[in-house]
């Protein structure tokens, strides 16, 4: 069964600061992988996807993400945060072709500080 | 379009006491979700839908029990209430039935307490 890390549980990072928030998973065959972002008493809601294709993914509010087959990583990054970009991060994996229901991260806190 | 809603929002139970959560969703999608959500732990999955009439275990599934109701709902039940399921419990909805690549879309939670 594949797992996910998200070895940070919290990143505190300044306003306009570039920030990465870190995903490993462990599989040895073909993923699919997600970040999901949850605003405060929020459900969460999907940053980004990788499925195939292109390895750099990018959402619509500036934040991209980069499928590293030889590292087993999907790491998040922003080049420049803000405030409201304070939230709770979880990255999540599933293995592809069999419709398994993609397993969860543990989640990264994200607080950006005027 | 309210897309997931769940209610209650704030639940206080005793233990050994019952309950349903509910969950809706008006997107007619075809596969439903049920999560909690507790701290240091991110989601653990507890049932699956991926259709009316078909309910499948997740991750954590011992003292819950689910109904899909029909397409559009989605239940939660607690039995016998402990205090380890003390808890925020997510629904979430998906379009298709293949839930490794189908984006989910998540109700706004339902804190539960169990004293």
């Amino acid at each position: 069964a594949q797992s996910v890390t998200q070895l940070d549980s919290q990143v505190p990072v300044f306003e306009e600061a570039p920030v990465e928030l870190r995903c490993n998973y462990s599989s040895s065959v073909s993923v699919y992988l997600f970040w999901y972002v949850q605003y405060p008493n929020q459900g969460l809601q999907l940053l980004l996807k990788y499925l195939s294709g292109s390895t750099l993914v990018e959402s619509i509010n500036g934040f991209e993400a980069e499928f590293n087959k030889s590292q087993t990583s999907f790491h998040l990054r922003k080049p420049s945060v803000h405030i409201s970009d304070t939230a709770e991060y979880f990255c999540a994996v599933t293995v592809s072709g069999g419709s398994y229901i993609p397993t969860f991260g543990r989640g990264t806190s994200l607080i950006v500080h005027p | 379009n309210a897309g997931v809603t769940q209610t209650p929002k704030f639940q206080v139970l005793k233990t050994g006491q019952s309950m349903t959560l509910q969950c809706a969703q008006d997107m007619n999608h075809n596969s439903m979700y049920w999560y909690r959500q507790d701290p240091g732990m991110g989601l653990r999955l507890i049932y699956y839908s991926a259709s009316e009439g078909t309910t499948d275990k997740g991750e954590v599934p011992n003292g819950y029990n689910v109904s899909r109701l029909n397409k559009r709902e989605f239940s939660l039940r607690l039995e016998s209430a402990a205090p380890s399921q003390t808890s925020v419990y997510f629904c979430a909805s998906s379009p298709g039935t293949d839930p490794s690549t189908d984006t989910q879309y998540f109700g706004p939670g339902t804190r539960l307490t169990v004293l």
